[in-house]
């Protein structure tokens, strides 16, 4: 079973609705992260949370919200979806600890979104 | 303005030559890189990190060299094999940053012929 999942793996949308991608993770770890992966620019943080109580902006956090239910689960929502929000869409894990591979992420199969 | 930058988009080698990957980074805070593998409808997987103590770190057929005086690094791939056609994302990361937040370069797409 995967460590970290994603839901819905494809999604097709009008511009104006509002979208909730769900990342679910079995990993035990405190930090999970929101991506975005467009042709050229490699992937780009949205958001970032430590814990439950945790909420922190990344790079590109304009037009996004986040949500950090529990350990376990953390989603992102796109309250009016655009066009040029159309990407790719990953979730990521990392247990923050001290070990020399502290800064290693584990990813989630991604999210294709598209905003027509 | 992109701290991290693969300059080289793709790359085609044949089948038991090298591949040589490169990154370049502007941010002289970054004291560890990391390159990912991604394949097609798959997230990211680690690959291999380098600490800036080190100028080479090691692992089978895959050894990343820094060059900090450069701000580059690189990754080697020998022999490539046709398993190893992905995208390769090079990433860094800076100590006490928070969230240890990873910057990542844009990719670059390898293609080994058989």
């Amino acid at each position: 079973d995967a460590d970290v999942t994603q839901t819905p793996r494809n999604r097709i949308t009008k511009t104006g609705k509002r979208i909730m991608l769900e990342c679910s993770q079995t990993k035990g770890h405190d930090r999970m992260y929101w991506y975005r992966q467009d042709p050229g620019l490699g992937l780009r943080l949205i958001y970032y949370s430590f814990d439950v109580k945790d909420i922190n902006k990344g790079e590109i956090s304009d037009g996004y919200s986040v949500s950090r239910q529990a350990q376990a689960k953390f989603s992102l929502s796109l309250e009016s979806a655009i066009p040029n929000q159309t990407a790719l869409y990953f979730c990521a894990t990392s247990d923050g600890g001290l070990a020399v591979s502290y800064n290693e992420q584990f990813f989630g199969p991604g999210t294709r979104l598209t905003v027509l | 303005d992109q701290q991290v930058k693969q300059n080289s988009p793709s790359l085609s080698v044949q089948e038991g030559r090298i591949s040589i990957l490169n990154c370049d980074y502007t941010n002289s805070m970054f004291d560890y890189f990391l390159w990912y593998k991604k394949y097609p409808a798959e997230g990211p997987t680690f690959l291999i990190s380098i600490s800036s103590i080190k100028d080479k770190n090691e692992d089978g057929r895959f050894t990343v060299f820094l060059n900090k005086s450069a701000k580059h690094l690189s990754l080697h791939i020998v022999p490539s094999q046709p398993g190893d056609s992905a995208v390769y994302f090079c990433a860094a990361s800076a100590f006490g940053a928070a969230g240890n937040k990873l910057t990542f370069g844009g990719g670059t797409r390898v293609l080994v012929k058989p």
